[in-house]
């Protein structure tokens, strides 16, 4: 399964809203029902960490302002009001058809 | 609060081994399935094998299939990566991960 995700690159001024999208090259949907969708963020210098999983639900410590929709082989990650802590590469990650687990290319984004 | 602590990366020759360690806590490890990713430098997020929570299946990446094994001992809360046959294109941060929690990572650099 492929992952393409858009833009590659973002800037966003602080308080304003990001969107980053991530195609598949197959429905996501597994046989149990669900969509194995998942968001993480990588700060500058840090490890990833998941932020969204199985589309639309936020991890554990995620701020509300991250949120995820979409279905089938189309999904978004949204930002309602970027922080400068926000800033880093974001990548789309799918466990539905794995092996392998396969990672969108990253989308940075950049607070201005 | 789950964590995970990488150890064991360095500097190797071409054709030398490395045993990657993951050191579990915080959480129930036998529970889960464990997974090492990898992140060559200044590129996106590679997914490397998985492996079951009980150890009786592994999973890899085709490309390292042969050259990599992955182990855990569940008594130890510990999880293994043994890389033989290193090549330049496997210098990478090493992630530990179940990935609603992610290591650290330890650096692995294969040069002569």
């Amino acid at each position: 399964v492929v992952l393409t995700q858009s833009p590659l690159s973002l800037s966003v001024t602080l308080g304003q809203p990001a969107s980053i999208s991530c195609s598949s090259s197959q429905s996501l949907v597994s046989s149990d029902g669900n969509t194995y969708l998942d968001w993480l963020q990588q700060r500058p210098g840090q490890s990833p960490r998941r932020l969204i999983y199985k589309i639309s639900n936020r991890d554990s410590g995620v701020p509300d302002r991250f949120s995820g929709s979409g279905s089938g082989t189309d999904f978004t990650l949204r930002i309602n009001r970027v922080e400068a802590e926000d800033a880093g590469v974001y990548y789309c990650m799918q466990g539905t058809y794995w092996p392998p687990y396969t990672f969108g290319q990253g989308t940075k984004l950049e607070i201005k | 609060e789950a964590q995970l602590v990488e150890s064991g990366g360095g500097l190797v020759q071409p054709g030398g081994s490395l045993r990657l360690s993951c050191a579990a806590s915080g959480f129930i490890f036998s529970d889960y399935l464990m997974t090492w990713v990898r992140q060559a430098p200044g590129k996106g997020l590679e997914w490397v094998a998985t492996i079951k929570q009980d150890g009786s299946e592994e999973y890899f990446l085709d490309s390292l299939r042969g050259r990599f094994t992955i182990s855990r001992d569940n008594a130890k809360n510990s999880l293994y990566l043994q890389m033989n046959g290193l090549r330049a294109e496997d210098t990478a941060i090493y992630y530990c991960t179940m990935f609603d929690c992610w290591g650290q990572g330890t650096l692995v650099t294969v040069a002569s």
